[in-house]
């Protein structure tokens, strides 16, 4: 099982929908969660930091339930620009004492909003 | 400011080659991860350096590896080449260290060098 899953997609959705990515994660002694941005050919961008109370930021959600190792990221209101490739990122390093900033990524969703 | 930038951008090899690859990070962050992102794949680790020593490693083998300068750059090597290797490489600089709370380690991309073997 790999350590990050996501929906292999791709997303087509119509500008104005709303659209949800899902994503599962193997290691229970995960730290911390992020959803991360990716244009073609370009470097991934942090989108939000997931938190366990659920998070918002404009139009997009993102929820985190640790019981069930699940991740998700909700767009509402999708726009010509949010077509991008959305990675799910989670962080396996050690919250303190020593260790390593590392983060592991799945294999990201990709999302085309169509006009 | 100027965020974290890599060169070269492009890269052809033949197989059996040796490669070096350079990273300077954003001002004032110590830390730097290197990850190789293979087409259609999310990026993998392979190195993080803090304080110029190695932190934490991927499942990369030997022909890889990586320095951190005083400067707080740092330079990824990949010895004997091989087609598999061909993939874009980014580099990452963060403030710190350890995983920190939610929203202050935040670690930032480099546009990456596309490294194609031949």
């Amino acid at each position: 099982r790999k350590e990050v899953e996501q929906d292999p997609g791709p997303f087509n959705v119509p500008e104005g929908a709303t659209v949800a990515f899902n994503c599962t994660y193997s290691n229970s002694a995960s730290q911390s969660f992020f959803w991360y941005r990716q244009d073609c050919r370009k470097e991934p961008k942090l989108l939000m930091s997931v938190y366990s109370s659920g998070n918002e930021d404009g139009r997009f959600t993102a929820q985190l339930n640790r019981a069930s190792q699940y991740i998700s990221l909700l767009i509402r209101d999708s726009k010509l620009s949010d077509s991008a490739t959305y990675l799910c990122v989670v962080n396996r390093g050690w919250y303190s004492g020593a260790g390593s900033y590392q983060l592991t990524f799945g294999k990201g969703t990709k999302l085309s909003v169509i006009p | 400011d100027a965020g974290v930038t890599q060169s070269p951008t492009h890269l052809i090899k033949t197989r059996g080659q040796h490669v070096t690859l350079r990273c300077s990070p954003i001002s004032g962050h110590k830390s730097v991860s290197w990850y190789q992102q293979v087409l259609g794949q999310g990026p993998q680790f392979i190195f993080q350096y803090y304080e110029k020593e190695e932190r934490g490693r991927g499942n990369f083998p030997d022909r890889f590896s990586a320095r951190q300068f005083p400067n707080y750059s740092s330079e990824l090597n990949v010895n004997a080449l091989l087609l598999g290797d061909s993939a874009l490489y980014l580099c990452a600089s963060s403030l710190r260290r350890l995983a920190g709370g939610p929203g202050n380690n935040e670690q930032f991309f480099g546009p990456g060098t596309r490294l194609t073997v031949l």
